[in-house]
Formats: C-alpha cells, structure tokens, sequence
C-alpha cells in the first residue's frame, strides 16, 4: 500500500516553545490530507483538514492560530502547534488519500503518528 | 450527518476461534465504510472497505466484513484468530460536509486474543 511518512515520530519541549510536525506521502500525491489527534484509549479527533495550495479547514473547536497547517505541495503538510502547553501533549497523526482516488471511496494512508509531550 | 457505533469496547478471544468486532452505521444516502487496525504507538493500517457490490467484502490479513443494508450494520470478521491480531479496530464512514470531504471514525474496539 502507500506510504506516509510522519515526522518527528516523538518529540518533547518546553512550554511556551513551537513544535512543527511533517507529514510526507511517499509514492502517491494528495491534494488534500488530514490532521488527527488521539487521547489514550479513545478515538481520533480530526482536527482539520489540510489542503494543497489553500487554506486548511478546522474543525470546530480547533483553534487555527494555534494550530497552524501549511499544505505547500502535492506530498508534504506541516502541524505546527504554536506556544505549546502541557495540554497540547498528544498523539497526533496525520492521513492522506491518494488524489488518484475517489473523494468517498478511497482509503486514508497513515502516518505512523508522532506523540508530543510539552513540559 | 454519518455516523458509526462500535458498541464494544473490548473483545476477549481465544487464538483459533472465530473473531467479530461490531459496527453499525448511520448514514443519509448511498454508505461508504471502512476498517482500520491500530497496533500500540503506530498510525492506522487499512483493512477493508464497502462501496458496493457484494456485501461480503475481503481485506487484509485474512479480516473480512460483512455489509447489511437491514440492520445498518458492517461486522468486522475472522475465521480463525491469531495473537498478533490483538489490537484496536476502528470502523468509520466516509462523510461530506460543509469542508469537504472527510472521514468519521468509531470509538474503536480493542481485541485481545489469547494464546
């Protein structure tokens, strides 16, 4: 299958610090790829949706300015979680749907999910 | 809007036996439905999915599901179970909504599996 590539796989800072966070499709292009986040134990909460060459689309309660993602190519999206707090630690994972796909049908590749923990 | 239930939260199975992890869905319109295994710290694999056709759908790693329009409901299956299928299965939904497109996922069901 195809591959996303998610970096850095864990990462911890300091609060008040910045934290970005890669998200590469390897073998496939994808115009649109989305942004997860993961509480132990529960499910995945999209946080938003990132879209090449445009605005991402935060879902509600997301707070853009805090959460900034850039969505610069066919094959690369940043999260960059701005002035971190300890309630920003997380895991955070992001998926891609090949552009080749359809918009309903196809599948989401995973990153392999990168936990931050802010001091 | 879509959604999908997993009603267990947990499922106990001894290796060998035949394995089902619940879901059913609630959908507007024509449902596309999928299955994810999360194994500890990783990212989601993709298992199957159901966009039509048969309502006996063949995945990965031997997993299969099983489509009733009746009853709104899209179990996840294995005829015989191994300890290395222990782990979390999320169903989920494709949706539209105002944003676009994207992808609603269950509570997931974590499936143990004895030796």
């Amino acid at each position: 299958g195809a591959v996303v590539s998610q970096h850095p796989s864990w990462v911890i800072c300091k609060s008040g610090t910045s934290v970005k966070i890669e998200c590469r499709s390897l073998d496939f292009q994808a115009t649109t790829m989305f942004w997860y986040r993961q509480f132990p134990k529960q499910s995945l909460m999209l946080m938003a949706t990132s879209n090449e060459g445009s605005k991402a689309t935060y879902e509600q309660g997301v707070e853009k300015d805090k959460f900034l993602i850039n969505h610069a190519s066919l094959t690369l999206s940043t999260l960059t979680v701005t002035s971190a707090h300890p309630e920003d630690s997380s895991f955070y994972i992001c998926s891609a749907r090949d552009q080749l796909a359809g918009e309903m049908t196809g599948e989401l590749f995973f990153g392999e999910g990168s936990r931050l923990t802010v001091l | 809007a879509q959604s999908v239930a997993q009603p267990e939260d947990q499922v106990n199975v001894a290796e060998g036996n035949p394995l089902t992890v619940k879901c059913t869905y609630s959908v507007s319109g024509n449902p596309y439905l999928f299955w994810y295994v999360q194994y500890p710290n990783r990212g989601l694999q993709f298992l199957l999915k159901y966009i039509t056709g048969d309502n006996l759908v063949k995945g990965s790693y031997g997993f299969e599901a099983e489509f009733n329009k009746s009853q709104t409901s899209f179990h996840l299956k294995k005829p015989s179970a191994l300890v290395s299928d222990s782990a979390l299965y999320f169903c989920a939904v494709r949706d539209k909504g105002t944003g676009g497109f994207k992808t609603i996922f269950g509570a997931g069901t974590r499936l143990f599996v004895k030796a």
